[in-house]
């Protein structure tokens, strides 16, 4: 197993655009969360999900984002309408359901929105 | 205040030092408390997770937790010029959210 994986590593785009992200997990890990970290910040929060169900959402989350995971194994993060203030790493990461603590995260996409 | 608190640097020691990475939290129902290493424009790599109070050891790491005073350190023993990066602590509570301190970048001087 390489870890997780996400694609793409970067993305520019312009202001009202639309940008979707995907993630690939540990294979055995049920659980799979996505984070947004911008410079100077450790990562936060947004959503995770256990197989296919999304449990919890952060109110972080505008209703311009989206996520979706949709046979338990690979988990899109789609953004609507892109502003400037999305700019940022998007993290995911993946666990064990018996182990959320260890969590496993994957190289990030870098967003620019200009 | 944020619920985890760390300073963010820089901190700088020469080659062959112990390392010493702090962090203050505040929820008391944290249970799990976790260090994170991430290099620059990475993902951040699990190094160690600790439960409750204590001290784990991995190598030349040490993870040390004191509930009493909600402080959880960081010992990098035989500091090497490639430990430089951002370290992270965070901790989880148990709705299984983790929540990050901002990081504190180290620079091991050659």
């Amino acid at each position: 197993d390489t870890g997780v994986s996400q694609d793409p590593r970067h993305k520019i785009t312009k202001r009202g655009q639309n940008v979707t992200f995907r993630c690939d997990p540990i294979s055995e890990h049920n659980r799979l969360y996505w984070y947004r970290q911008t410079l100077g910040q450790g990562p936060e929060f947004l959503t995770y999900f256990q197989n296919e169900a999304q449990l919890e959402k952060s109110r972080l989350l505008s209703d311009r984002f989206s996520a979706e995971r949709p046979k338990g194994s690979f988990s899109t993060l789609e953004i609507q309408r892109t502003e400037q203030g999305d700019s940022a790493m998007y993290l995911c990461a993946s666990s064990r359901v018996a182990a959320p603590y260890e969590q496993y995260f994957g190289p990030g996409t870098r967003l620019t929105v200009t | 205040q944020k619920e985890v608190e760390q300073d963010p640097g820089p901190l700088s020691v020469p080659e062959g030092a112990i390392v010493s990475l702090n962090c203050t939290y505040s929820n008391s129902a944290f249970q799990y408390f976790m260090w994170y290493r991430q290099y620059s424009r990475k993902g951040p790599e699990l190094l160690m997770y600790t439960y409750s109070s204590g001290n784990k050891e991995d190598g030349r790491f040490t993870a040390q937790v004191d509930k009493s005073s909600k402080y959880i350190s960081l010992f990098i023993r035989d500091s090497q010029p490639s430990d430089s990066a951002t370290y992270l602590c965070a901790s989880m509570n148990r709705d299984d959210k983790i929540i990050f301190g901002k990081g504190t970048r180290l620079h091991i001087l050659p």
